[in-house]
């Protein structure tokens, strides 16, 4: 069973930082990985989504890369601001065709 | 384009009775996911329908079943509710099946079993 899980679970860092959050998933065999974020009492954003051929996508801030070989994803975040503070998570697709989701890193960003 | 709609946004219910929660996907998306989100055991997946066809299923009992109407619209109903099922309940659509294309959520439904 695919197994997917995140580190740090929580990070504060001071507002204008750079950051990194990670994802690493035990079964190389997926279809694609998705970055969201999820703010309290709300539903998930979709920030990225990188088929699984692949290496990195770009928006914005944001950089995501995944190495399909190793079962991980990185997600960069460029000059952190406080409205970046929320929940991050990583989802990956499988053949069975449903997310299946890391715990989440909560990330605070500090004025 | 209107995101994913869900209905109602917050339920408190007792034991023992049923509920039905409503998503409306976004206009043009024939993939309906359901997930449960609860602090113990976060996000899991419970069934996925296409073209009013149950794909797949998570691990999850029988209390638990959806259906897909021909606007793609999707119901997703509880039977003889307990405590351990208030959680955030999530709908997600995607354009085809989930396997390759992104998944939209929308804000969920907060049901709480007393």
């Amino acid at each position: 069973k695919q197994e997917v899980t995140q580190i740090p679970a929580a990070l504060s860092v001071p507002e204008g930082e750079n950051l990194v959050l990670n994802c690493s998933f035990t079964d190389s065999a997926i279809y694609n990985l998705q970055w969201f974020r999820q703010d309290p009492g709300k539903g998930l954003t979709s920030l990225l989504l990188i088929q699984s051929s692949q290496r990195e996508q770009t928006s914005g801030r944001l950089n995501a890369s995944l190495d399909k070989s190793s079962g991980r994803s990185t997600l960069y975040i460029a000059a952190s601001q406080p409205g970046d503070s929320a929940t991050y998570l990583c989802a990956v697709s499988t053949g069975a065709n449903n997310l299946f989701f890391g715990t989440g890193t909560r990330l605070t960003v500090i004025p | 384009k209107a995101g994913v709609t869900q209905t109602p946004r917050y339920l408190i219910k007792t034991r023992g009775q049923q509920v039905t929660l409503s998503c409306s996907p976004i206009s043009g998306h024939r993939s309906v996911s359901w997930y449960q989100q609860t602090p113990g055991q976060g996000l899991q997946f419970l069934f996925e329908y296409f073209s009013e066809t149950q794909r797949n299923k998570g691990n999850f009992p029988g209390r638990f079943s959806g259906r897909q109407f021909s606007n793609s619209r999707s119901e997703m109903n509880v039977s003889t509710l307990e405590l351990g099922d208030s959680a955030l309940y999530l709908c997600a659509s995607s354009l085809d099946r989930a396997l390759s294309y992104e998944q939209y959520f929308g804000p969920g439904t907060r049901l709480t079993v007393t």
